[in-house]
């Protein structure tokens, strides 16, 4: 198993583009995240998904969209990028609990973006 | 106030010495993870807890679902467990994976 596969690992993006990150798990697992952590600060939820089909919103949704289409994939959508969108973003990917309570969280490696 | 609560935020002490980072939240919560960042960024998860206590190695963790309390434990702490270690609750109903702000842990030699 690969675990949580996110790319890109490195972006600069001008102001007002659009990206995409991917973020692919092949775990089967059916809940899974995106997280941004600015510079000496704890990691702030910004999408959230339990299954294909279902994402809400979390602490910080503002300027970003996101799919679940299949269990595997869950991309992040940053439209119009801002300065403010500057960070370091992680996909995670966890079972639904009680499928398997020996299992830990599984993360990607990171993007970091930077918005000029 | 955040749903998850860490503490200390910084945490420096000698090689050898038993460490204790405590995490509190005032959600309920399906399970909890207790993660570690490197200084490099990656993040590895330590433990998922839903009730009791778990061990690997020399790091054991608790959770008291009572008290909404869970602990991380090092024991014989050496320079290279140096990091930020991270709470996190999976909040019943939603199932969003929340994070607490994270312990600095330094270990000097």
């Amino acid at each position: 198993n690969a675990g949580v596969t996110q790319t890109p690992k490195f972006r600069i993006l001008k102001i007002g583009q659009s990206m995409t990150l991917q973020c692919a798990q092949d775990m089967n697992h059916n809940y899974m995240y995106w997280y941004r952590q600015d510079p000496g600060m704890g990691l702030k939820l910004i999408y959230y998904s339990v299954g294909a089909g279902i994402t809400d919103k979390g602490e910080v949704p503002n300027g970003y969209n996101v799919s679940r289409s299949t269990t595997e994939d869950f991309p992040l959508r940053l439209e119009l990028a801002a300065p403010s969108q500057t960070s370091v973003y992680f996909c995670a990917s966890t079972p639904r609990p009680g499928m398997d309570m020996n299992t830990e969280a599984f993360f990607g490696q990171g993007t970091r973006l930077t918005v000029v | 106030k955040n749903e998850v609560e860490q503490s200390p935020q910084n945490l420096t002490a000698q090689e050898g010495e038993f460490i204790t980072i405590n995490c509190s939240y005032s959600v309920g919560i399906s399970a909890l993870h207790w993660l570690q960042q490197h200084p490099g960024g990656g993040i590895v998860s330590l433990f998922m807890l839903s009730s009791g206590k778990k061990k690997h190695g020399r790091l054991i963790a608790t959770i008291n679902i009572q008290e909404k309390h869970s602990s991380l434990h090092i024991t014989a702490s050496h320079p290279r467990d140096s990091a930020v270690y991270i709470c996190a609750v999976l909040i019943q109903g939603a199932q969003k994976l929340v994070f607490g702000q994270g312990t600095r842990l330094t270990i000097n030699p």
